[in-house]
C-alpha cells in the first residue's frame, strides 16, 4: 500500500464550489505539506504543518485553507473555487531529520470550470 | 530571493550522459536536492548534497555544487529510457526548518 495517499485523484468542479482534497499518510511523520504544480512554474508551497497544532502559510495560501485532523491526515480546502486554481495538487510528508526528505502522494488533478 | 531556475527541456540519446542544470539565488542554502517525477506520479528524492560539499556520486548520478556561482548540476551517466521524467532541483534555506523551494523542473526525454 502507498505510504502517502490522496483523494480524489481527479476532480472537475465549477466556479464558486467548495472543494476538499484529502491526504493521509502511514509513515508516522509529523510534518505535512500541500503544494500545487503548474506547467513552467514548478511546485509552490500552499500550507505546511509541523504537528497537529501547528499550521503555517506557504507562498501562495490565498484562496486556500487547511485542517490537520490528526498526525496522519491533512486536508486542503478551496472555499470558493476559481478557474486559476486549476492545477495538480500534491501532499507530502517528512520527518524531523536534518535531510528533510519529502515523500509525495500521487497528486490530485483539479479542474475548475 | 529564493528563485530556483532550470531549463525546461533536455533531449539525449540512450547511452549518452545527461546533464541537468540549476541556478539558485540564495547563498544561505543548507541542503540542495534533486527530485524525479515520473509521468502520473508524485516526486521522489533522487539525491541531495549538503552545502559544504562540492560533489556527490551515487552510482550513475553525480551532483556538482558550485557555491560561488550558485550552480547545481545533476549528471546521469549511461542514460536509459527509464530516466525519462521531470527533474526538479530544490533548496532548503538556513533557518526555514523543513521548507523547500523547488525549481521549475526540467523534462528529460531519452531517445533511442
Amino acid at each position: 500500500d502507498a505510504d502517502v495517499t490522496q483523494t480524489p485523484r481527479n476532480r472537475i468542479t465549477k466556479t464558486g464550489k467548495r472543494i476538499m482534497l484529502e491526504c493521509s499518510q502511514t509513515k508516522g511523520h509529523d510534518r505535512m505539506y500541500w503544494y500545487r504544480q503548474d506547467p513552467g512554474l514548478g511546485l509552490r508551497l500552499i500550507y505546511y504543518s509541523f504537528d497537529v497544532k501547528d499550521i503555517n502559510k506557504g507562498e501562495i495560501s490565498d484562496g486556500y485553507s487547511v485542517s490537520r485532523q490528526a498526525q496522519a491526515k491533512f486536508s486542503l480546502s478551496l472555499e470558493s473555487a476559481i478557474p486559476n486554481q486549476t492545477a495538480l495538487y500534491f501532499c507530502a510528508t517528512s520527518d524531523r531529520g536534518p535531510v528533510n526528505e519529502q515523500f509525495f502522494g500521487p497528486g490530485t488533478r483539479l479542474t475548475v470550470l | 530571493g529564493e528563485d530556483v531556475e532550470q531549463s525546461l527541456f533536455l533531449s539525449v540519446r540512450e547511452g549518452d550522459s545527461s546533464v541537468i542544470n540549476c541556478t539558485y539565488t540564495d547563498s544561505s542554502s543548507t541542503y540542495l536536492y534533486w527530485y524525479k517525477q515520473e509521468p502520473g506520479a508524485g516526486l521522489q528524492l533522487l539525491t541531495y548534497i549538503f552545502s559544504n560539499m562540492d560533489m556527490k556520486q551515487d552510482q550513475r548520478l553525480t551532483v556538482l555544487l558550485n557555491k560561488k556561482d550558485k550552480h547545481l548540476s545533476l549528471r546521469i551517466a549511461d542514460t536509459q529510457t527509464g530516466d525519462s521524467a521531470i527533474y526538479f532541483c530544490a533548496e532548503r534555506l538556513t533557518g526555514t526548518a523543513s521548507k523547500l523551494t523547488f525549481g521549475t523542473g526540467t523534462r528529460l526525454q531519452v531517445t533511442l
